[in-house]
C-alpha cells in the first residue's frame, strides 16, 4: 500500500551523529517534494528539513541549519536525514512527509505520514 | 517568521454537539493565486497526523463533511458539526505559504 516507514532511530550522545531514513512504497516517489517534521515528547510539530523532487533544492530551518542534511535517493525511493553535532534539544520523534507538489516552494500540504521514528539524545 | 496561534488550547465537546477551533497567523497566508496556504491536522493518540483541510478550505480525501475550513488572511477557522468519538486528539493549523513551515501549538479535544 501507498506508505512511508522511518528507521535508524535510537539513543545517541550529545554532539554524535545519526541517520534517519524513510522508504516510500506503493507511489512515484521522484514526483513528490519531501520533508521531516518532528514532535519532542508531548510537544507540537515542527518542521526540521525539505527537499524537492529531484534533490536540487534543500530547506532548513534555523534550529537545525549546519547540523542537519536531507537528501533523496530516488532509485532506491528513499529518503534521508543525516544528522550532527546532536542536542538533547533535538529529542524527538521524527516524522517524514509527503509534500503534494514537486517543490517545498509550491507546498500546499502534508497529505502522508510514516509513523515516525523516535531519536533520543542523551548522555 | 510567521506565528500561528490557535485557542483554545483545551476543548471538551459532548457528542454530536459542534466544536470550533481558532487559529490565527502573524501575517497575512494568502498567496498570489489568491488561495490561503493554511492547512489543518488531527493527531490521534499514538499517530502521526492526517490531513484534515488545506488551501484554508479544502477537506482532504476520504474526510468526513462534518469537518469544514474558514477563512482568509491571518484568521481561520476550523468546525466540527456533530462531533463524535472518533474525532478525539490534538488538532493543528500549520502555514504553508513559506519556509520556515510552521505549527500552532495544537487543541486537544476531549469528548465529555
Amino acid at each position: 500500500q501507498v506508505q512511508l516507514v522511518e528507521s535508524g532511530g535510537g539513543v545517541v550522545q550529545p554532539g554524535r551523529s545519526l541517520r534517519l531514513s524513510c522508504a516510500a512504497s506503493e507511489f512515484t516517489f521522484n514526483y513528490y517534494a519531501m520533508h521531516w517534521v518532528r514532535q519532542a515528547p508531548g510537544k507540537g510539530l515542527e518542521w526540521v528539513a525539505a527537499i524537492s523532487y529531484d534533490g536540487t533544492q534543500k530547506y532548513y530551518p534555523d534550529s537545525v541549519k549546519g547540523r542537519f542534511t536531507i537528501s533523496r535517493d530516488n532509485s532506491k525511493n528513499t529518503l534521508s536525514l543525516h544528522m550532527n553535532s546532536l542536542r538533547t534539544e533535538d529529542t524527538a520523534v521524527y516524522f517524514c512527509a509527503r509534500d503534494t507538489s514537486y517543490a517545498p516552494d509550491f507546498l500546499e500540504a502534508y497529505d502522508l505520514w510514516g509513523q515516525g521514528t523516535m531519536v533520543t539524545v542523551s548522555s | 517568521d510567521i506565528v500561528m496561534t490557535q485557542s483554545p488550547l483545551s476543548l471538551t465537546v459532548t457528542p454530536g454537539e459542534p466544536a470550533s477551533i481558532s487559529c490565527r497567523s502573524s501575517q497575512s497566508l494568502v498567496q498570489t493565486n489568491g488561495y490561503n496556504y493554511l492547512d489543518w491536522y488531527l493527531q490521534k493518540a499514538g499517530q502521526s497526523p492526517q490531513l484534515l483541510i488545506y488551501l484554508g478550505s479544502t477537506r482532504a480525501s476520504g474526510v468526513p463533511d462534518r469537518f469544514s475550513g474558514s477563512g482568509s488572511g491571518t484568521e481561520f477557522t476550523l468546525k466540527i458539526t456533530r462531533v463524535e468519538a472518533e474525532d478525539v486528539g490534538v488538532y493543528y493549523c500549520m502555514q504553508a505559504l513559506q519556509t520556515p513551515i510552521t505549527f500552532g501549538q495544537g487543541t486537544r479535544l476531549v469528548i465529555k
